[in-house]
């Protein structure tokens, strides 16, 4: 059955950096793509970009654009998500989702969606 | 920066159907998918593709679409369906991925 299994939670100080890891297992992890969201508590979802497996294509959020680095390890069918320069406002669960992309066939544009997700991983920015 | 919008809370009683919308100018050239989360856990995916329903989710389960927006409609409410509803879509480009602000779903 897929899996993805996240890293533990993390308590880091303002202007500090964290990498969250994520390890898939169930099915091929080059065939798919990894994206993350992140949920601030109380809040919505938010969308924090995506990485393919297969060739390490990126796209991020333009808000996160600059502190955010997406990586995969092939050899290991990890994904992992460093944020930097964290603030206080990037206290949030950050989750991972394994990605599906399918054709919209009318626009002749990609569409992806989020079929199995991470238990989540709690990053707290304090001092 | 594109944006979906969804009312912020609806109620029903057991057995009622609920409808929750999700507007998007972007909707009428990118699918639309859904999740359901309940406190203290991790998304599920409920539709896909608009109106595709994965396996294992109830048929109570559906989805619609129309111009820019889309419908999740959940016919014969049970209160294990008590939870917060997101939509999920991309902009026109297919580039960038977005949800709505979700949806808070009471059972009365």
């Amino acid at each position: 059955q897929v899996q993805l299994v996240q890293s533990g939670a993390e308590v880091k100080k303002p202007g500090a950096s964290v990498k969250v890891s994520c390890k898939a297992s169930g099915y091929t992890f080059t065939s798919y793509g990894i994206s993350w969201v992140r949920q601030a508590p109380g809040q919505g979802l938010e969308w924090m970009g995506w990485i393919s497996a297969y060739n390490g294509n990126t796209n991020y959020a333009q808000k996160l654009q600059g502190r955010v680095t997406m990586t995969t390890d092939t050899s290991t069918s990890t994904a992992y998500m460093e944020l930097r320069s964290l603030r206080s406002d990037d206290t949030a669960v950050y989750y991972c989702a394994r990605v599906n992309i399918v054709v919209v066939v009318a626009a002749a544009q990609p569409s992806y969606y989020f079929d199995y997700w991470g238990q989540g991983t709690l990053v707290t920015v304090s001092s | 920066s594109y944006e979906l919008t969804q009312p912020p809370s609806v109620s029903v009683s057991p057995g009622q159907t609920a409808r929750i919308t999700c507007s998007g100018d972007a909707l009428p050239k990118q699918y639309a998918y859904w999740y359901q989360q309940k406190p203290g856990q991790a998304p599920v995916l409920v539709i896909y593709k608009d109106s595709e329903r994965p396996s294992g989710i109830p048929e109570r389960f559906s989805g619609s679409s129309s111009g820019t927006t889309v419908t999740l409609t959940i016919s014969g409410v049970q209160a294990e369906d008590e939870a917060d509803y997101y939509c999920q879509s991309a902009d026109s480009s297919g580039t960038y991925g977005v949800f709505g602000g979700g949806t808070k779903l009471t059972v009365l």
